[in-house]
């Protein structure tokens, strides 16, 4: 498996409060997504990163942010969380964006907001 | 467009039958089409992928058939077994602005039951 820790793995907290996600990695790998996974939508992008403080939005972005301060670490932030972010969360890396080298995914974060 | 749609959202088959799941495109930019395979609680693992310039892709009992003038893609699992029983997405990449991002089908639930 594709050295990937995701952290934590499961959060609860109430609408209005931040949470941050992180993500790490010990591939090296240049490339680093966060995705979000609700039924019926499959996965969709949030943000991604092509290096140390080079980051992007992605089709869902509205409401998170992101900073990548380390090659290894990608943090997903919610402001203030809102029920709508509801989900499971999902981060992939990738040493290249061509099909050589394509994207692995971590085992997730399932955070509940109430 | 930048939509993939996915079909059917569930599926139950018998062990031995053939689990077929499709998927559909509009952006003729997209050069890269994988298939994943999800288990509870796990993150997406890479299945097989699939360029545009082959019409059809077979590692074991699975096969991706590629149709790039209908702008569809489908996996076949043969032999279904057990096992396989999973959630299963399809993606694209490229577009517009080649940046390594995938998107994904909405996904497929597949039972196959002993």
């Amino acid at each position: 498996d594709a050295g990937i820790t995701q952290s934590p793995r499961h959060k609860v907290t109430e609408t209005g409060t931040p949470v941050t996600l992180r993500c790490h990695q010990t591939e090296n790998h240049r490339y680093m997504y966060w995705y979000r996974q609700d039924p019926g939508h499959g996965l969709r992008l949030i943000h991604y990163s092509y290096g140390v403080k080079d980051t992007d939005k992605g089709e869902v972005s509205d409401g998170y942010s992101v900073s990548r301060s380390k090659t290894e670490d990608f943090l997903l932030t919610l402001e203030s969380a809102t029920s709508s972010q509801t989900s499971v969360y999902f981060c992939a890396i990738s040493g290249t964006m061509g099909s050589s080298q394509p994207q692995h995914f971590g085992d997730g974060t399932r955070l509940s907001i109430l | 467009q930048q939509q993939v749609k996915q079909s059917p959202q569930s599926l139950i088959v018998q062990k031995g039958g053939i689990s077929i799941i499709n998927c559909a495109y509009e952006n003729t930019a997209f050069d890269y089409f994988p298939w994943y395979q999800q288990f509870p609680g796990k993150g997406p693992a890479l299945l097989i992928a699939i360029r545009p310039d082959v019409s059809e892709k077979k590692e074991g009992r699975f096969t991706i058939s590629f149709n790039k003038s209908a702008k569809q893609f489908s996996l076949h699992i043969m032999d279904s077994q057990p096992g396989d029983s999973a959630t299963y997405f399809c993606a694209a990449r490229g577009g517009s602005s080649n940046t390594g991002k995938l998107i994904f089908g909405q996904g497929t639930t597949l039972q196959v039951k002993p």
